[in-house]
């Protein structure tokens, strides 16, 4: 079985300040992960995903995670916060290797302010 | 090229009534999957079809949940004698051949049961 839990329901920051969104997850194999962001009333768009390459992941819009397998954890950072970003922020889990379903956590909402 | 499409965008149906949602995955993608993402429960796997193989139904709900997938390509979703607590938005993904598995997701619709 497999699970993600995002530690934060929501998460405010000031523009310009640093971001952190917190997912831990579990998962009996070899875990691909991911980030997927939600705008407003717009569709799931992916972030960045980890497979089996490097640790740390560069993904789009200055996003990036750190994979940790000691910690069993995937946590989302950004130096810089936009107001463009405040949307809603998903850690997602599959297994690695295969083309199963996505298993979600439960969502990070993000508000930037000035 | 064209994403991940849905139709109908929004759907109000009355209680009872069946309805049908249509999914157009990405052109030569294999596999396609169904979500829903609702306040209560999050976002959640329904099912999963790849190429010709017998689909994964692991996540339907209950037997009113029902979908197909013709000519490997578009799909439709069914939900028969519909209830309130079917209203949530209905997200369809789709995946190419490869090792990315990453999936691209549509824009989803978004089914009130009045």
């Amino acid at each position: 079985a497999q699970s993600v839990t995002q530690l934060d329901s929501h998460v405010s920051v000031s523009e310009g300040t640093p971001v952190l969104l917190r997912c831990n997850y579990s998962s009996s194999y070899s875990p691909s992960l991911f980030w997927y962001v939600q705008h407003p009333n717009k569709g799931l768009q992916l972030l960045l995903k980890y497979t089996s390459a490097a640790t740390l992941v560069k993904g789009i819009n200055g996003f990036e995670a750190e994979f940790k397998k000691s910690e069993t954890s995937f946590h989302l950072t950004k130096p810089s916060a936009h107001m463009s970003d405040a949307a809603e922020y998903f850690c997602v889990v599959s297994e690695r290797g295969t083309a199963s379903k996505l298993t979600f956590g439960t969502g990070t909402r993000l508000q930037v302010t000035l | 090229g064209a994403g991940v499409s849905q139709s109908p965008s929004n759907k109000v149906t009355e209680k009872g009534k069946d309805v049908e949602l249509r999914c157009d995955p990405i052109s030569g993608h294999t596999a396609l999957y169904w979500y829903r993402q609702s306040l209560g429960q999050g976002l959640e796997f329904l099912i999963y079809f790849q190429g010709n193989s017998a689909p994964d139904k692991s996540g339907l709900p209950s037997d009113r949940f029902s979908a197909e997938r013709t000519g490997g390509s578009v799909s439709t979703l069914t939900i028969q004698r519909t209830q309130q607590e079917d209203s949530a938005v209905y997200l369809c993904a789709s995946r190419g051949a490869g090792g990315s598995y990453e999936q691209y997701f549509g824009p989803g619709t978004r089914l009130t049961v009045t």
